[in-house]
């Protein structure tokens, strides 16, 4: 079965500082990963996602996101924090050998950016 | 085109109680799933639905219900509501064009719905 573990509920990063959020995932087949960023009181909008094409995956907002299968991790990074970055961060992987929509999500990170 | 819509956006109902909640895709999705988000439990997978079928049910009671319309248009139904039922609940829709996993959700913005 799959899973998604999120190291850290809360991260802090200064104005311009690199912003690092750890995602590991458990999955017996290759999985499908993605990132997506919620702001208060709205849904979930996709930042990248996974899908072997390429192990650098970018994204939206200068974000991006490295596969790593020896380490099973899915590390969403951006290199300059800016004020608007301040929102919960969810990992998620999707089974890959079913077809299915169905996402299990990690338990979400909330990055707070300081001036 | 159109996001995911979701109505209403906030419900407030009573113990006992059953509730509707709608999801509108984007035009030409033909998957539509079901989530809930609690600060507990973080973010769950209610089920999924495709063609007018659920082809994937998450751990949830059966008081917990959906259907899909011909035009792809979902609705989850939950009766004899509990206070533990206090959430907001997202509606994704993807194209569903893959053969296995790994289409892209897009989500709504969500029902939050208040059990007293």
């Amino acid at each position: 079965a799959q899973s998604v573990t999120q190291l850290g509920s809360h991260v802090s990063v200064s104005e311009g500082a690199l912003v690092l959020l750890r995602c590991n995932y458990s999955s017996s087949v290759p999985p499908y990963l993605f990132w997506y960023v919620q702001y208060p009181n709205q849904g979930l909008q996709l930042l990248l996602k996974y899908t072997s094409a390429a192990t650098l995956v970018k994204g939206i907002n200068g974000f991006e996101a490295e596969f790593k299968k020896s380490e099973t991790s899915f590390h969403l990074t951006k290199p300059s924090a800016h004020m608007s970055d301040a929102a919960e961060y969810f990992c998620a992987v999707s089974d890959g050998s079913s077809n299915t929509g169905k996402l299990i999500f990690g338990q979400g990170t909330t990055l707070q950016v300081k001036p | 085109k159109a996001g995911v819509t979701q109505t209403p956006r906030y419900l407030i109902k009573t113990r006992g109680q059953q509730v509707t909640l709608s999801c509108s895709p984007i035009s030409g999705h033909r998957s539509v799933s079901w989530y809930q988000q609690t600060p507990g439990q973080g973010l769950q997978f209610l089920f999924e639905y495709f063609s007018e079928t659920q082809r994937n049910k998450g751990n949830f009671p059966g008081r917990f219900s959906g259907r899909q319309f011909s035009n792809s248009r979902s609705e989850m139904n939950v009766s004899t509501l509990e206070l533990g039922d206090s959430a907001l609940y997202l509606c994704a829709s993807s194209l569903a064009l893959a053969l296995t996993g790994g289409d892209t959700q897009y989500f709504g913005p969500g029902t939050r719905l208040t059990v007293l």
